[in-house]
């Protein structure tokens, strides 16, 4: 059964310093790797996508992927508080396919 | 571009009714609409794959004949959750991919059921 794993925490930071969220996956033949974030009440919001291997930089948010260890990342640089929120990795095993999620790792940003 | 709406965003009804959710696309063809469901505290979880013209496929322990979906054309997804009853009372959100065949998915805003 293909698994996408995450550390539910909460991962506590304080304002300003960098959050890193975590994701590892089962199935190696993944394709695509997302970042959602999801407010209380609300749908998954696109934070970021990735394909490559390496990283992927846009505005505060950095994506790392490493396909040999089946790992991607997500790094936020100078957290804010509006961030908090649980953050859900999801992988896409091939194109058409519906995208498996991890259960989400609350972010806490205390200011 | 590439906006997904859901309607109702929110309904509330008695046990044993059905109710229907409607998903569009609004800008752009989806030949695949996904529906999940998501309980609170818990991660999106996956209902059944819905193809424009064809029966959806459905999820291992998900009732086929409880959780009717209809793809009528490529804007437009129905789910209608029949008998409903307390249990099914959950956060439904669909999503939808273009006709290009990329990998990006583009979410609803999802509905709120509440089954008294």
């Amino acid at each position: 059964q293909k698994e996408v794993e995450q550390n539910s925490g909460p991962l506590s930071v304080p304002e300003g310093a960098i959050a890193s969220l975590n994701c590892t996956y089962s199935d190696r033949g993944s394709q695509s790797f997302f970042w959602y974030r999801q407010y209380s009440g609300k749908s998954p919001e696109l934070i970021m996508f990735i394909y490559s291997n390496g990283d992927k930089e846009d505005g505060r948010f950095t994506a790392q992927l490493n396909k040999a260890s089946q790992y991607v990342s997500l790094l936020i640089r100078d957290s804010q508080p509006r961030a908090s929120a649980p953050y859900l990795c999801a992988v896409n095993p091939q194109a058409g396919t519906a995208l498996i999620f991890g259960k989400g790792t609350t972010l806490s940003v205390s200011s | 571009g590439a906006v997904v709406s859901q309607h109702p965003s929110r309904v509330i009804c008695k046990s044993g009714t059905s109710v229907k959710i409607e998903c569009r696309s609004l800008d752009f063809q989806a030949t695949t609409m996904f529906w999940y469901r998501q309980f609170p505290k818990q991660s999106l979880m996956l209902m059944a794959t819905s193809n424009e013209g064809s029966k959806a496929t459905y999820e291992q322990g998900v009732e086929k004949d409880k959780f009717l979906i209809n793809h009528a054309s490529l804007t437009l997804s129905t789910l209608t959750v029949t008998s409903a009853h307390p249990e099914d009372s959950s956060f439904y959100i669909c999503s939808a991919t273009g006709t290009s065949g990329g990998y990006e998915q583009f979410f609803g805003p999802g509905t709120r059921l509440t089954v008294l």
